[in-house]
């Protein structure tokens, strides 16, 4: 079936280096991408979306990428911080995935653990 | 502004009991979703509502499992006859309208069924 999927279950790096998070999808009809972010105990936080007609958006110290042609997604965090230590999920909306219409299809997640 | 309120926060319940969890979306938001996340795992879309039209219900799981709106308000979600494999996160989210916009989640009611 189709899914959204991550490379790396866990990424380790050093406090004040850049982070990418990189997420694969299967379905080529998705046109609407999320990156949320959760901590522990807590439910996702919206981090920065970007719709299929770009390639490229950035926010506060976040870009994200979009690569259709090998349906790829990747959210890259500038300076990492402290704070940054959470689960990061990329997720889709296509409105036919079995996330329902306007439903969600999320990843499984990947661990971003910041080291002193 | 207020974001999207779930409760109970816990809830702890014998198998075969019936539970219910509260929603309370963002105030002017007219999607309301709700997600089950298990340990570990991404979140599981279960149903969908967008102002008075018919829910989505594609995501839910078994005829055990029910949810309610009122308007563009409160949102309820019901499990019957719980069994331990629905102990999981719950998790409620809201949106400006539905398609294309940035969903915002609560915090999630943990149920564990013993």
């Amino acid at each position: 079936g189709e899914s959204v999927g991550l490379h790396l279950p866990t990424l380790s790096v050093q406090e004040g280096d850049n982070s990418i998070i990189n997420c694969a999808y299967s379905n080529s009809a998705s046109d609407y991408f999320i990156w949320y972010k959760q901590e522990s105990g807590k439910g996702p936080q919206f981090i920065i979306d970007i719709r299929s007609n770009m390639d490229k958006r950035q926010g506060q110290r976040v870009t994200v990428l979009l690569n259709k042609t090998v349906k790829h997604l990747s959210l890259q965090i500038a300076a990492t911080q402290p704070g940054d230590s959470a689960v990061y999920f990329c997720a889709e909306n296509n409105g036919h995935s079995g996330g329902g219409a306007d439903g969600l299809t999320f990843g499984k997640g990947t661990h971003l653990i910041i080291q002193p | 502004g207020a974001g999207v309120s779930q409760s109970p926060s816990n809830k702890v319940t014998e198998k075969g009991k019936d539970v219910e969890l509260r929603c309370d979306p963002i105030s002017g938001h007219t999607a309301l979703y709700w997600y089950r996340q298990r340990l570990g795992q991404g979140l599981e879309f279960l149903i969908y509502f967008q102002g008075n039209s018919a829910p989505d219900k594609s995501g839910l799981p078994s005829d055990r499992f029910s949810a309610e709106r009122t308007g563009e308000s409160v949102s309820t979600l019901t499990i019957q006859r719980t069994q331990q494999e629905d102990s999981a996160v719950y998790l409620c989210a809201s949106s400006r309208t539905g398609g294309d916009q940035p969903q915002h989640f609560g915090d999630g009611t943990r149920l564990s069924i013993l």
